[in-house]
């Protein structure tokens, strides 16, 4: 039982334009989303996160929405970069299991092109 | 700073064997995590140590994995005896205290055949 999913596998956007990266999860439990970003034989690096109480964050080119109601969040890249090319995935806290555990989903490759 | 450290970056074995991989978490970290990805599959949680201690070890598999964590320093995973399932990446990562950011390791691949 998948509990956080990350529906497209892949996207490719042209350099410059909008990079935007979904993620739903069905875990009412869960109080706190983070984005990793992962280079092909390298470990996922963490991108960016949100609390469960606000509905966005930003970090320079990097904005994550949360969607309460609707379960959802998302990613936003702007302006996208040949060196944004990677899987991004998204991760869920549990409020209510052990502090530090992250359930993580499928992954989407992003593929930026020039 | 040096990373999370993962040792051996491949290791390719055969169905009934033995296999142990290590991990050096960042200097000072208390909390070092253990997760593995199988192939097109989601990043799956086996075990959550604080120092010496397994804080959750939910995630793991079944009795023929084995991990440590001794004087709360590096860790190991053992897999024994190996089978065919077990293959995929697994990654080691640390953090501080009230951290959820961890640092992930570059994984190691472990291939049985």
């Amino acid at each position: 039982d998948q509990q956080v999913k990350q529906n497209s596998p892949s996207l490719s956007v042209q350099e410059g334009r909008i990079s935007i990266l979904n993620c739903d999860y069905t875990n009412s439990m869960f109080d706190y989303f983070l984005w990793y970003k992962k280079y092909p034989a390298e470990g996922p690096t963490f991108l960016i996160s949100i609390s469960s109480i606000k509905d966005k964050n930003e970090d320079g080119r990097f904005t994550v929405f949360l969607n309460k109601s609707a379960k959802h969040l998302s990613l936003h890249i702007v302006p996208s970069q040949p060196g944004d090319s990677a899987v991004y995935f998204c991760a869920a806290k549990d409020s209510g299991g052990s502090n530090y555990k992250l359930t993580f989903g499928k992954g989407t490759l992003l593929t930026v092109n020039p | 700073e040096a990373g999370v450290t993962q040792f051996p970056s491949h290791s390719v074995i055969e169905k009934g064997q033995t296999v142990t991989l290590r991990c050096d978490p960042i200097s000072g970290h208390d909390n070092l995590y253990w997760y593995r990805r199988v192939m097109g599959k989601e990043i799956k949680f086996l075990l959550h140590f604080v120092k010496e201690s397994k804080q959750d070890e939910s995630g793991m598999p079944n009795n023929r994995f084995l991990a440590e964590r001794t004087g709360g320093t590096y860790s190991t995973l053992k897999v024994q005896p190996a089978e065919l399932e077990d293959s995929g990446v697994y990654f080691c990562a640390s953090s501080q205290a009230d951290e959820y950011g961890y640092t992930f390791g570059s994984g190691t691949r472990l291939t049985v055949v």
